[in-house]
């Protein structure tokens, strides 16, 4: 059974970069053919993708956040990485990593704030 | 920026059959998902390509698709199905996903 773990600071200031690690169980990130998302929820919102990599390390992000986003794979480690930069109080969010649809993680909230 | 609609919320009472409808344009194209989220949770898959159901997933929960409208139908709701359902799609190239505004299912 595969699981996802988020891990990272809970509190970011304003203008720095926010930095989150999901790592894999029960799988190799680097085996099959798999999309690795992060996909955020400030409280009481809904759901924003924020982008995703694959399992040969390419990339797409939402346009919305692109020139702010870098997803990549560490397969030494069994993990994949979230970079947000240039933070703002917008980004404050419950911040969950995904196996393509089907494998959640259990979330993990950042704060930007001073 | 691509959108996907859905209604704020939607109430029936136990028993009854609860619809939920997800619109945009690149739906006729792209395969839609559906998911539950409870309080503090997260989300859950209950359907996948417009209307398959995962395993361990009641077989209450169906979907449907017609055109650029996709719907979630949940028969026999029980008071457990109360949550939020949001739907997810892709834009017309595939390559950017996007969620519906999500929709609160209250079971009277």
């Amino acid at each position: 059974q595969v699981q996802l773990q988020e891990s990272g600071p809970g509190l970011v200031k304003p203008s720095q970069t926010l930095s989150l690690t999901c790592t894999v169980s029960g799988g190799s990130i680097s085996s099959g053919s798999y999309y690795w998302s992060w996909i955020r929820q400030p409280a009481g919102k809904g759901l924003e993708w924020i982008g995703r990599v694959y399992t040969s390390g390419s990339t797409n992000y939402n346009p919305s956040l692109k020139s702010r986003v870098t997803i990549s794979l560490d397969t030494s480690r069994n993990q994949f990485s979230l970079k947000l930069s240039s933070v703002t109080a917008a980004d404050t969010a419950v911040y969950y990593c995904a196996r393509e649809r089907d494998y959640w993680g259990q979330g993990t909230l950042v704060t930007v704030s001073s | 920026s691509y959108e996907l609609t859905q209604p704020p919320s939607v109430s029936v009472s136990p028993g009854q059959t609860a619809r939920i409808t997800c619109s945009g344009d690149a739906l006729s194209k792209q395969y839609a998902y559906w998911y539950q989220q409870k309080p503090g949770q997260a989300p859950v898959l209950v359907i996948y390509k417009d209307s398959e159901r995962p395993s361990g997933i009641p077989e209450r929960f169906s979907g449907s698709s017609s055109g650029t409208t996709v719907t979630l139908t949940v028969s026999g709701v029980q008071a457990e199905d109360e949550a939020d359902y949001y739907c997810q799609s892709a834009d017309s190239s595939g390559t950017f996903w996007v969620f519906g505004g999500g929709t609160k299912l209250t079971v009277l």
